[in-house]
């Protein structure tokens, strides 16, 4: 069984720049999470996906952050545009049922210069 | 509300060495207890959990045991290798918070033969 998968690994890009991570869950797990840490700090949640639908968005830091998951499947978060304190590793984790343990991908590395 | 304190790294032992890894939490409700591992260049993996006051988690050699009265779940492992160094993260959730992950900070480990 595949595990969870991001794309990319890393990305650099200059501040005001646009950049979209994409996160493939394990298949079947209707939930799907989002988490950052910036450097040296804790993993802090951003969002939580049951299938389609944002069920809490309550960790997103700001408008400039965007996540989506079409169809259920896999998901997006577009950082439109970037700051200089959106570097940090993105997370993303799925779980099959709420509660239960969340498989976490290997995470991208997001650098804004 | 709900937070984890895990203490602070970098830690490096001698193989062989006794460790622990201090973990201690607030949370409203009742939170289950988790211990991820980041190897070098990975994901996070699920180390052992825990969901209930008393239960002990163990894995790989490593063990936690939840304390309500001490609200702690410290990690311990009596041999440590060089194969143990990473990250080691301490996390909880809690069903009335969307089950999303309240991580530490992490703790970095280096064994050295």
């Amino acid at each position: 069984e595949a595990g969870v998968t991001q794309f990319p690994s890393h990305s650099v890009i200059e501040k005001g720049q646009t950049v979209t991570l994409r996160c493939d869950p394990i298949s079947g797990h209707d939930n799907l999470y989002w988490y950052r840490r910036v450097m040296g700090k804790e993993i802090k949640f951003l969002l939580h996906f049951v299938k389609e639908s944002k069920q809490d968005e309550s960790g997103m830091p700001n408008n400039r952050f965007l996540a989506e998951r079409t169809g259920g499947t896999y998901s997006t978060l577009k950082v439109q545009p970037a700051e200089l304190e959106d570097s940090g590793v993105y997370f993303c984790a799925s779980s099959q049922v709420v509660g239960r343990e969340q498989y976490f991908g290997p995470g991208t590395r997001l650098t804004v210069t | 509300g709900n937070s984890v304190t895990q203490m602070e790294g970098p830690v490096t032992l001698s193989e062989e060495a006794f460790l622990t890894i201090n973990c201690t939490y607030t949370a409203t409700g009742y939170p289950s207890l988790f211990w991820y591992v980041q190897y070098p260049g990975e994901g996070l993996q699920l180390l052992l959990k825990a969901t209930k006051a008393d239960d002990k988690g163990s894995n790989k050699g490593f063990e936690a045991t939840y304390r309500k009265e001490t609200t702690s779940f410290h990690l311990e492992k009596g041999s440590v290798q060089v194969s143990d160094s990473a990250v080691y993260f301490c996390a909880l959730s809690t069903t009335n918070t969307g089950n999303q992950f309240y991580f530490g900070t992490g703790t970095s480990l280096t064994v050295i033969p």
